[in-house]
């Protein structure tokens, strides 16, 4: 079973830092790993997929890598400003091993504050 | 751009009460999915659907839900006596036109269902 932790939980930062979130599951057979956007009583954007073939995923000021064999990943994300606050998931769908058709797992996610 | 359609977007009702929550997925997506999020928690899988029929649940998803795709556009979950602790939100999202639904996915805004 798919079991995702994020650090930090919290995160608090002025603005133009450069921000680093981390992401850890427990079935690195992966074929990918999304990561989201989630506004305070909103719903998930979107932000980027790597696929398990790929290091790194770039959009933006946002930079995704992925170390399946360590089980990781990691979203970095450049010049922060107060319009990035939310909050952080990240969601890697089970294993290779077994009958999968893309449900994801979801960490608890990383509360970015970004203040002005 | 396309995107995922949810309504309606507070529903309330009375315990033991039969809710429809109605989703229009993208429209040439293949795979579609319910989650819910309880209050301060994490983004939790309830079911796939892939083909029409259910190609994965949840423990949660037992027989008092179910799940539909009436026509080619609409995707409902259905939960037919409502107990306190489904009060959630619940977020319909869609993806996957590559085998395995392991394209990314987008979620709807979500419907957040209070039973009172």
């Amino acid at each position: 079973k798919q079991e995702v932790t994020q650090i930090p939980a919290a995160l608090s930062v002025p603005e133009g830092e450069n921000l680093v979130l981390n992401c850890s599951f427990t079935d690195s057979a992966i074929y990918n790993l999304q990561w989201f956007r989630q506004d305070p009583g909103k719903g998930l954007t979107s932000l980027l997929l790597i696929q398990s073939s790929q290091r790194e995923q770039t959009s933006g000021r946002l930079n995704a890598s992925l170390d399946k064999s360590s089980g990781r990943s990691t979203l970095y994300i450049a010049a922060s400003q107060p319009g990035d606050s939310a909050t952080y998931l990240c969601a890697p769908p089970p294993g290779a091993g077994g009958t999968s058709y893309g449900k994801l797992t979801f960490g608890q996610g990383t509360i970015l504050t970004v203040h002005p | 751009e396309p995107e995922v359609t949810q309504t309606p977007s507070h529903q309330v009702t009375q315990m033991g009460q039969e809710v429809i929550l109605r989703c229009v997925p993208i429209s040439n997506h293949l795979y579609f999915y319910w989650y819910r999020q309880i209050l301060g928690q994490k983004v939790e899988f309830l079911v796939s659907f892939y083909n029409n029929e259910i190609s994965e649940k949840s423990e949660i998803f037992d027989d008092q839900f179910s799940v539909e795709r009436p026509d080619g556009s609409n995707f409902t979950l259905k939960i037919r006596s409502t107990k306190l602790e489904d009060s959630a939100m619940y977020f319909c999202a869609s993806g996957g036109r590559s085998s395995r639904g392991t394209d990314t996915q987008y979620f709807g805004p979500g419907t957040r269902l209070t039973v009172l």
